[in-house]
């Protein structure tokens, strides 16, 4: 039982590289979100997705894409990475779309470094 | 106000003691509240639900203050596997979709021997 799968687990990249963090899951999970999350600042909300084809922004969106074209897939983008964006992201998803009163799975993250 | 708001701690407690945490609310529309919990360098994994009514699951209690917008939780009997942050989370109501979650800044405990 897989859950929600983050790749990679670790990424060192340096500023105005791009890349993007993948994220899986196998739930049949209509809501999913990207947490990025910095010491002392708690997690903060980039993006979400209540289902394939629908996005929208959460508390700091600014510096990532993303996209949801099937269920089981929601990519995180970073056109051109700048050391602010230097955080552990979290995969996070749950069942429903009304995702605030629904508990949310979360993958084990990814920890990005930009230099 | 901030929107979610929480003590930081840490919070040093001697195992078998009672511990509790708050967390106060800037937002009088929010309508659904959890209690998350984080190991360090995990995942943050959901703890409990918090119900208007509060609700007890074994050793941890939630209550829901709607009058004074806050939360708490309290633990009884801490077990040194109790040692991680507690994460206060609400909902975030946004006018014209379904709002998300906010995420407080957590609160450490540290369950001593």
């Amino acid at each position: 039982n897989a859950g929600v799968t983050q790749t990679p687990k670790f990424q060192v990249l340096k500023t105005g590289q791009s890349m993007t963090l993948q994220c899986a899951q196998d739930m049949n999970h209509e809501y999913m979100s990207w947490y990025r999350q910095d010491p002392g600042m708690g997690l903060r909300l980039i993006h979400y997705s209540v289902g394939a084809g629908i996005t929208d922004q959460g508390e700091v969106p600014n510096g990532y894409n993303v996209s949801r074209s099937t269920t089981e897939d929601f990519p995180l983008r970073l056109l051109s990475a700048a050391p602010s964006q230097t955080s552990v992201y979290f995969c996070a998803s749950s069942y429903v779309q009304y995702a605030t009163n629904e508990k949310l799975f979360f993958g084990s993250g990814t920890q990005l470094s930009v230099l | 106000r901030k929107e979610v708001e929480q003590d930081p701690g840490p919070f040093n407690v001697p195992e078998g003691a009672t511990v509790a945490f708050n967390c106060t609310y800037s937002n009088s529309a929010s309508q659904s509240f959890f209690w998350y919990r984080q190991d360090c360098r995990k995942e943050p994994k959901l703890l409990m639900s918090v119900y208007s009514s509060g609700n007890e699951d074994g050793r941890f209690t939630a209550q829901l203050n709607r009058a004074s917008q806050y939360i708490s939780l309290l633990i009884r009997d801490s077990k040194l596997s109790d040692s991680a942050t507690y994460l206060c989370v609400v909902n975030r109501v946004v006018v014209g979709s379904q709002g998300y979650l906010i995420f407080g800044k957590g609160t450490k405990l540290s369950v001593k021997p």
